[in-house]
């Protein structure tokens, strides 16, 4: 089944950074990969998501970017800001099969 | 619009007592997700429903966990008996239908199993 490997666990980045959480995808099947930001104690929110039919996607300071070939997508979240700590989980999905094959999450720290 | 509503948000129980969990979807959402999370994990899927059918329940331990989605709306996750475990906390899911697979979560119901 799929398998999905995220990297890194941690990260602290100084506020105003840039910060870049990776992902790699075992089954070329899957055709959606959603981002999910869940701060302590709440539910998982999705913040992006994008389709195996587009490269790049962007929301004012964060993108995710799928490269289909190497089975990779990355977040990317610019000019942080204290309130984006929190952990961020990726997932794929493949086509006939809508579950959520999540990663192991990366908790991210913003230092003021 | 509402989300997803889930109770009770936290449950303590002893270990081989039975326990019940409720989850209401955002209306006229056909698909339904039960998802355990282990403390320091990502969401696992327990079963997904398309309205009132199991879609995918291959990750749900049978022997003591069950799950029905009666009427396709509101769906009860059962554990019984329960072991230390399954302490986690289970987070429901929804999304609008099987094509487009936005799916938003509820707050979750932490249990703790002693």
């Amino acid at each position: 089944g799929e398998n999905v490997e995220q990297h890194p666990s941690t990260l602290s980045v100084q506020e105003g950074d840039s910060a870049v959480i990776k992902c790699t995808y075992s089954d070329s099947a899957s055709n959606y990969f959603p981002w999910y930001k869940q701060e302590l104690g709440k539910r998982p929110q999705l913040i992006i998501d994008i389709r195996s039919n587009v490269g790049e996607k962007k929301d004012q300071r964060i993108a995710v970017t799928l490269n289909k070939t190497a089975k990779h997508f990355s977040l990317h979240i610019t000019e942080t800001q204290p309130e984006d700590s929190a952990v961020y989980f990726c997932a794929a999905s493949k086509r006939g099969a809508q579950k959520l094959v999540f990663g192991q999450g990366t908790r991210l720290t913003i230092n003021p | 619009e509402a989300g997803v509503a889930q109770s009770p948000r936290y449950k303590i129980i002893e270990k081989r007592q039975s326990v019940a969990f409720w989850c209401n979807p955002i209306s006229g959402h056909a698909t339904l997700y039960w998802y355990q999370q282990i403390l320091g994990q990502g969401p696992k899927l327990l079963i997904q429903f398309q309205n009132n059918g199991v879609v995918d329940d291959s990750q749900l331990p049978k022997d003591r966990f069950s799950a029905e989605r009666l009427k396709g709306v509101d769906s009860t996750l059962k554990i019984q008996p329960a072991k230390l475990e399954d302490s986690a906390v289970y987070l429901c899911a929804s999304s609008l239908d099987n094509i487009r697979n936005e799916q938003y979560f509820g707050p979750g119901t932490r249990l703790t199993v002693t």
